[in-house]
């Protein structure tokens, strides 16, 4: 069992519709949670970070983190086409010290 | 100004060739990395660098050689290049201890081994 799952795609959504991206993971020492997205040809690019459980928000984006199901998510109001990107899971901490493990990332494509 | 910077961008090459990937990082961070994204999009890390020590070391063939000359400075350097070895190589930068370690990456370099 991989550290991190997460499911690759595509994931293809209109214009205007809320996105939810997910992970799962099994080392529950983690403690720091990431999301990247990663355009075509681009380098991955920090879009939010959260500690422990709890919520986020930044604009139109939301990251949760459920602690006891093992479970993070992102969440994309109001998609645009200029969402359209890989999006990458990341956690970091606890007994897994500073590495930061990633999952696969997940394609989404936002239709105009 | 770039963050992370890596050089080159695109590198096609011949099997059995010896080749470098340089990278800076202006960020003033303690810590670097390689990682190695693989055409199905997975990133994983190969090596990295705390203050010029190196602190991780996953399992890589020996052809794959890291050099910090500075904590502000990586490069990676592979011999006798094999097919396999056709990859994005990202280069990145931390502070160890800060916001989980988040991780700020460079824009990749496509090696293209033929």
């Amino acid at each position: 069992q991989k550290e991190v799952e997460q499911d690759p795609g595509p994931l293809s959504v209109p214009e205007g519709a809320i996105v939810s991206l997910n992970c799962t993971y099994s080392n529950s020492a983690f403690q720091y949670f990431m999301w990247y997205r990663q355009y075509s040809r681009k380098g991955p690019e920090l879009l939010m970070y959260t500690y422990s459980s709890g919520n986020k928000e930044d604009g139109r984006f939301t990251a949760q983190v459920d602690k006891s199901s093992k479970y993070i998510s992102l969440f994309i109001r109001d998609s645009q086409p200029s969402d359209s990107a890989t999006y990458l899971c990341a956690m970091s901490g606890g007994t897994g010290g500073f590495k930061t493990i990633f999952g696969a990332g997940t394609r989404l494509f936002v239709k105009a | 100004d770039t963050a992370v910077s890596q050089t080159p961008k695109y590198l096609v090459t011949q099997m059995g060739n010896d080749k470098s990937i340089k990278c800076e990082q202006n960020l003033g961070h303690d810590t670097m990395y390689w990682y190695k994204q693989d055409s199905k999009k997975f990133l994983k890390i190969m090596f990295s660098y705390n203050n010029k020590e190196l602190i991780i070391n996953e399992t890589v063939p020996n052809r794959f050689s890291p050099k910090s000359p500075d904590k502000a400075h990586l490069n990676l350097h592979i011999n006798s290049l094999e097919l396999g070895d056709s990859a994005v190589y990202f280069c990145a930068s931390s502070q160890r201890g800060s916001a989980g370690n988040t991780i700020y990456f460079g824009e990749g370099s496509w090696l293209t081994v033929v």
